[in-house]
């Protein structure tokens, strides 16, 4: 079955720095890489995703790259600001196959320092 | 648009008890998943259903833990004869492609 890994586990960056997460896959039939932010009680809510069919996708500060090749997909973030701060999760899901699951990286938990 | 639903938001039950956690989907959604997270953990996909059909139970508990979504009404996870290690956060999504995650139900076991 799939595996995701991701790292680091922890970051912390100054105010108005960039940050970047990487996650790796193994299930090459994996084809939606959804990314999520958790703030501590609260829900995981997606901030941007990427289908494997597309290299880079972008939204104001935030962008995912993928990587199919190497099975390889990162969350970049420009301009920190204190609120980035929370867990961010990375994610796979081989969407149209026999699992409709998403298999969850362990987290990252960003700092971010005003 | 009201999004996913979960209720309680916080459930405190004693070693033996039974739990039940609810959840509605958003409107028009007909996929249900359900994710456990222990504290400091990432989310550990239990069970996906659609109306009145398991899809895939592969994450969930053998024993104890049972899930369903009716044709009315909300999805439930049970569990029966709650201990300690069942004491996480449990979350349902919703969705085809994109899930949407409600917010979640705090369950303690004492």
């Amino acid at each position: 079955g799939e595996n995701v890994e991701q790292h680091p586990s922890t970051l912390s960056v100054q105010e108005g720095d960039s940050a970047v997460i990487k996650c790796t896959y193994s299930d090459s039939a994996s084809n939606y890489f959804p990314w999520y932010k958790q703030e501590l009680g609260k829900r995981p809510q997606l901030i941007i995703d990427i289908r494997s069919n597309v290299g880079e996708k972008k939204d104001q500060r935030i962008a995912v790259t993928l990587n199919k090749t190497a099975k390889h997909f990162s969350l970049h973030i420009t301009e920190t600001q204190p609120e980035d701060s929370a867990v961010y999760f990375c994610a796979a899901r081989n969407y149209g196959g026999s699992q409709g699951n998403l298999i969850f990286g362990k987290g990252t938990k960003l700092s971010v320092k005003p | 648009n009201a999004g996913v639903m979960q209720n309680p938001r916080h459930l405190v039950r004693r070693r033996g008890q039974e739990a039940r956690l609810r959840c509605s989907p958003m409107k028009g959604h007909s996929h249900v998943y359900w994710y456990r997270q222990l504290p400091e953990e990432g989310l550990k996909f239990m069970v996906y259903l659609q109306k009145e059909n398991i899809i895939d139970e592969s994450g969930m508990p053998k024993e104890r833990f049972s899930a369903e979504f009716p044709k009315e009404g909300p999805s439930i996870l049970r569990i029966q004869q709650v201990v300690r290690g069942d004491s996480a956060a449990y979350f349902c999504a919703s969705g085809e492609e994109t899930q949407y995650f409600g917010p979640g139900t705090r369950l303690l076991v004492l």
